[in-house]
């Protein structure tokens, strides 16, 4: 199985600063259609997971602009520039190449 | 608007089964594939099963972890898709939360207990 391991496990930040997730591999997410399969979730508090980023640095539709995503074929990061009140939860990477799909251990991130 | 509404969960005792449903509207379910995920209490998210579509033969996969125990499957006629779980034990309860990848629905609590 792809092993998906997130560091920090836990970050705290003042408001209007940024934060760095990183996520690595251990394989190569990179398919032979030259699409990277990583992903980042945002689980807020009692709801369900919303989608961030797909296939490593596409701004899913509706989030905002101080989310970006980038990385190589193992080394992910997730970066929040100017981080809000409503950017607090368990950030998620995940890997959709191939089965069994898998979730990194989720990294919380909370405000100073 | 993309709804995705999960059913049929609540305490079962071990050993039992389980069906639940999730019923979606609001984009054309023919064409995508549909997973569970599971997130057990205070832990992380937990891949469940996967069915394509009818262009991939509606094709299954899942965790190796609950292979054997669960079978996910789908009516495209009701856009809905279905995971029955078996041989229920503790450590199945979770939250189930039936997915696009995109979209998620709201989950549904599974609770083994007896």
């Amino acid at each position: 199985d792809i092993v998906l391991t997130q560091a920090p496990l836990s970050v705290s930040v003042t408001p209007g600063e940024s934060a760095s997730i990183s996520c690595r591999s251990s394989k190569s997410l990179l398919s032979s259609k030259g699409i990277t399969s990583l992903y980042w979730y945002l689980q807020k508090p009692g709801k369900s997971p919303q989608l961030l980023i797909y296939r490593m640095s596409n701004l899913a539709s509706g989030v905002p602009d101080r989310f970006s995503g980038s990385g190589s074929e193992t080394d992910f990061t997730l970066k929040i520039s100017k981080v809000e009140t409503e950017d607090v939860g368990v950030y998620y990477c995940a890997q959709f190449l191939e089965y069994p799909y898998t979730f990194g251990a989720g990294t919380k991130l909370e405000l100073k | 608007e993309v709804q995705i509404l999960e059913t049929g969960g609540g305490l079962v005792k071990p050993g039992g089964s389980l069906r639940l449903s999730c019923a979606t509207s609001g984009f054309n379910f023919n064409d995508y594939f549909m997973n569970w995920v599971r997130q057990a209490p205070g832990k992380g998210l937990e891949w469940v099963a996967q069915i394509r579509n009818k262009n991939y033969n509606y094709a299954t996969y899942y965790a190796e972890s609950l292979e054997g125990r669960v079978t996910i499957s789908r009516d495209d006629s009701k856009s809905s898709v279905y995971l029955q779980v078996s041989s229920l034990r503790a450590e199945d309860t979770a939250i189930y939360y039936c997915t696009r990848t995109l979209y998620w629905g709201q989950g549904v609590m599974v609770t083994v207990s007896s």
